[in-house]
């Protein structure tokens, strides 16, 4: 079966900076994955998913991620935070020939300093 | 598309009480899931539905916890008796059959249910 990993609990970043959140897979094929992002008091909304091909894929709001093989990893960046990306964000994976069950992390809560 | 729909969006009820919570897919979706959110435990599987039929409901915490889907453009889960510790937030959400889970999920704004 799939597992997911988000190793941060709780990330702080100041506005402007950088953002890398970080997502571990297991699973013993290519998977499916994504990113969700849930706003307070919101659902779940898909950012970016990856499932074949170019292993950067670009996402809404200026994410992006990169599906990396060797270390199982799809981890999401962001150039340049804005205060309004404060959220939780979720990982998924998903299985080939799974059905479509997903299953999710954790989740990563992210608070932007001014 | 009007989205994944769920009522109520609030729900407070005495312990003991029967609670009811509803969602609508969007139209074409075969596949609903239901999830659990609370500080705790996060995000947990509850239940899933494929083209109305329950598919795994290993999830479901206990016999309290009930869900159906009469038809594909509804359903429903239900908490009999409802006690504190199931005070959460209950999100339902549709994707359709392709063959893979390549589209992910659409989820609802949830419901936050509170029991007192």
């Amino acid at each position: 079966a799939q597992s997911v990993t988000q190793p941060d609990i709780h990330i702080t970043v100041s506005e402007g900076a950088s953002l890398e959140l970080r997502c571990n897979y297991s699973y013993g094929a290519t998977p499916y994955l994504f990113w969700y992002v849930q706003s307070p008091g919101q659902g779940l909304q898909l950012l970016l998913k990856y499932f074949s091909g170019d292993t950067l894929v670009q996402g809404i709001k200026g994410f992006e991620a990169e599906f990396k093989r060797s270390q199982s990893s799809f981890n999401l960046r962001k150039p340049s935070v804005h205060w309004s990306d404060a959220a939780e964000y979720f990982c998924a994976v998903g299985a080939r020939g799974g059905g479509n069950k997903l299953t999710f992390g954790t989740g990563t809560q992210l608070k932007v300093e001014l | 598309d009007a989205g994944v729909i769920q009522s109520p969006r609030h729900e407070v009820t005495e312990m003991g009480q029967e609670v009811t919570l509803r969602c609508k897919p969007i139209s074409g979706h075969d596949y609903l899931f239901w999830y659990r959110q609370t500080m705790m435990r996060g995000l947990e599987l509850l239940i899933y539905f494929n083209n109305n039929v329950p598919i795994d409901d290993s999830g479901m915490p206990e016999d309290r916890f009930s869900a159906k889907m009469p038809n594909a453009s509804f359903s429903t889960l239900k908490i009999q008796p409802s006690e504190p510790r199931d005070s959460a937030v209950y999100f339902c959400a549709s994707s359709k059959n392709v063959g893979s889970p390549i589209n992910g999920y659409t989820f609802g704004s949830g419901t936050r249910l509170t029991v007192v």
